[in-house]
């Protein structure tokens, strides 16, 4: 079985400061590796996946993540937030090959002026 | 541009009476999935299908909650009789087997009073 652990559901960022969300994983097989992310009132979307290969992955909207299989992580980052960064990211892991996700508790992310 | 659309955004209604929410999968997808998110618990995944047969409904109370593919166009979340405890916003989502990612409809918030 596979499990996702997301830190700290409210996470406080200043507007140009670092955004770093946790992610850490149980799988009993090579996970793939998600993040998505919710806007108010709208629906999931992804940001981006670890498949296979390069373990740096960058996604949309200026936000990347490092697989680290040692730490068991996934962890997202962005350099400088935005305003428009406001919203809830997911975590999600599933088994290689199946299309069947298990997702963390989400990060609720305020970014402050 | 394809995406997963789900009927009614917004449900009112009362303690006691039938609720249907409906999903149009993304066209050639041949895997569904239904998830209830709340405040409390967060995402839960409710039931999965695949080639338009359920092969997972273990996150579903079975006495009032079911979950259907008439065909492979539309997926049927119904509950009956509804209870205030229902209250979420129910997302579908619909992928490929043989791609990873799942895509996700912009939700049904239900409330029951």
């Amino acid at each position: 079985a596979q499990s996702v652990t997301q830190l700290g559901s409210h996470v406080s960022v200043s507007e140009g400061a670092l955004v770093l969300l946790r992610c850490n994983y149980s799988s009993s097989v090579p996970p793939y590796l998600f993040w998505y992310v919710q806007y108010p009132n709208q629906g999931l979307q992804l940001l981006l996946k670890y498949t296979t290969g390069a373990t740096l992955v960058k996604g949309i909207n200026g936000f990347e993540a490092e697989f680290k299989k040692s730490e068991t992580s996934f962890h997202l980052t962005k350099p400088s937030a935005h305003m428009s960064d406001a919203a809830e990211y997911f975590c999600a892991v599933s088994p290689y090959g199946n299309n069947r996700l298990a997702f963390g508790k989400g990060n609720q992310v305020v970014v402050i002026p | 541009d394809a995406r997963v659309t789900q009927t009614p955004r917004h449900k009112v209604t009362e303690m006691g009476q039938e609720v249907t929410m409906r999903c149009q999968p993304i066209l050639g997808h041949n895997t569904v999935f239904w998830y209830r998110q709340t405040m409390m618990q967060g995402l839960e995944l409710l039931a999965y299908f695949r080639n338009r047969a359920p092969l997972d409904d273990s996150g579903m109370p079975k006495d009032r909650f079911s979950a259907e593919m008439p065909d492979a166009t539309l997926a049927t979340l119904k509950i009956q009789p509804s209870e205030p405890r229902d209250s979420a916003v129910y997302f579908c989502a619909s992928g490929l087997t043989s791609v990873d990612e799942q895509f996700f409809g912009p939700g049904t918030r239900l409330t029951v009073l």
